[in-house]
């Protein structure tokens, strides 16, 4: 079956503008992660959706960052005012749901963001 | 908070070599221990797993005790081949940290490459 899926692949913006990422989980996933994986930082968890509870927005590390999820599927992560900082690759990963021993994460294959 | 070490890298290692890529961890609870692969252009994907301890998870050859008592998951495999260059990364999930959910922490990653 298909995987979770991520656009666009690729993106490059200019410092200051706003950007969306969008993800597709995998079909019957209920939660949904985001993740940011940079050359100093290594992999930051970002962002938590489980079906319909409040998101765990506790990784995110400002204000310019955001997310929603949408008839508990898609999701977009968007990010306002680009910062060069903010240059990383960004992950999302579904999984079943968030019981104890099914909790096993699939990744996307990434979004790599670019701020010039 | 919880948190992932794991060796720096990168490791370069001739083929059929023994490998160790050690793993500790902190965590306020009980975690789940994982670790994680990503090979050259693709995305992360699950190796193996242990959710307590003294469990061993192996896939592909590779292995990996949950010692309690030294709170570490070393990967280790006896015999590396080429096909086995990827960067590897520890993770723990501990649901049990108060933060409610079950986003993976990281390690920053161990690069290998194995030459023929």
């Amino acid at each position: 079956g298909a995987g979770v899926s991520q656009s666009p692949s690729n993106k490059v913006t200019e410092k200051g503008k706003d950007v969306e990422l969008r993800c597709d989980p995998i079909s019957g996933h209920t939660a949904l992660y985001w993740y940011r994986q940079s050359l100093g930082q290594g992999l930051e968890f970002l962002i938590y959706f489980q079906g319909n509870s409040a998101p765990d927005k506790s990784g995110l590390p400002s204000d310019r960052f955001s997310a929603e999820r949408t008839g508990g599927s898609v999701s977009t992560l968007t990010i306002q005012r680009t910062q060069q900082e903010d240059s990383a690759v960004y992950l999302c990963a579904s999984s079943l749901g968030s019981d104890y021993s099914v909790h096993e994460q699939f990744f996307g294959p990434g979004t790599r963001l670019t701020v010039l | 908070g919880d948190s992932v070490t794991q060796m720096e890298g990168p490791v370069t290692l001739s083929e059929e070599a023994f490998l160790t890529i050690n793993c500790t961890y902190t965590a306020t609870g009980y975690p789940s221990l994982f670790w994680y692969v990503q090979y050259p252009g693709e995305g992360l994907q699950l190796l193996l797993k242990a959710t307590k301890a003294d469990d061993k998870g192996s896939n592909k050859g590779f292995e990996a005790t949950y010692r309690k008592e030294t709170t570490s998951f070393h990967l280790e495999k006896g015999s590396v081949q080429v096909s086995d260059s990827a960067v590897y990364f520890c993770a723990l999930s501990d649901p049990y940290s108060g933060a409610g959910s079950y986003q993976l922490t990281f390690g920053k990653g161990t690069k290998l490459s194995v030459i023929p």
